[in-house]
């Protein structure tokens, strides 16, 4: 039972544009989340992070959004670099426990 | 921000043997340490809780006698897998808490383990 799920395995944006991750989940006694950026062979990069009982959070050009109704949470990246090109994990903890998403491929096309 | 080291990065070994992986803080006190486990193309799923000074909490569908953890001071875990098997192959990957940032895990760089 998936409780994190990224439903798009993969996303494509060019240079400059905004980059928009998505993230649903099912378990509501989750109350906090965070976004990972991996690359291939490595250990996740924590990116950023919110409370549930925050809707928005925002650190440079990373912002993530969360819709508690609506179990659902999104980081923005803006403007999107090449070096944002990377997997991107959400995340979210209940009992101190970390629970990852599937991942979305993000390629910034130059 | 904090650093946390895996080693080996990269191990081979017959099947039937036993590895031991190492995951330590370097620069912190991790009370806590996390060992995942990730397959290609897969998340991250949590294999076990690792409580410097006691014993491991494993998650469902984990065998505690093949993958056994050790968590003896606050800056080491260790992971050994234990008459590895082919379909052990995998991408372990450990992760430390510090005590001042409760929600907050730094992960180590991971090993890949290949059982032949």
């Amino acid at each position: 039972d998936q409780q994190v799920k990224q439903n798009s395995p993969s996303l494509s944006v060019q240079e400059g544009r905004i980059s928009i991750l998505n993230c649903d989940y099912t378990n509501s006694m989750f109350d906090y989340f965070l976004w990972y950026k991996k690359y291939p062979a490595e250990g996740p990069t924590f990116l950023i992070s919110i409370s549930s009982i925050k809707d928005k959070n925002e650190d440079g050009r990373f912002t993530v959004f969360l819709n508690k109704s609506a179990k659902h949470l999104s980081l923005h990246i803006v403007p999107s670099q090449p070096g944002d090109s990377a997997v991107y994990f959400c995340a979210a903890i209940s009992s101190e426990k970390l629970t990852f998403g599937t991942g979305t491929r993000l390629t910034i096309i130059p | 921000g904090a650093v946390v080291s895996q080693h080996p990065s990269r191990v081979i070994c017959k099947s039937g043997t036993s590895v031991k992986i190492e995951c330590r803080s370097l620069d912190f006190q991790a009370t806590t340490m996390f060992w995942y486990r990730q397959f290609p193309k897969q998340s991250l799923m949590l294999m076990a809780t690792s409580n410097e000074g006691s014993k491991a909490t494993y998650e469902q569908g984990v065998e505690k006698d093949k993958f056994l953890i050790n968590h003896a001071s606050l800056t080491l875990s260790t992971l050994t897998v234990t008459s590895a098997h082919p379909e052990d192959s995998s991408f372990y990957i450990c992760s430390a808490r510090p005590p001042t940032a409760r929600e907050t895990q730094y992960f180590g760089p991971g090993t890949r383990l290949l059982v032949l």
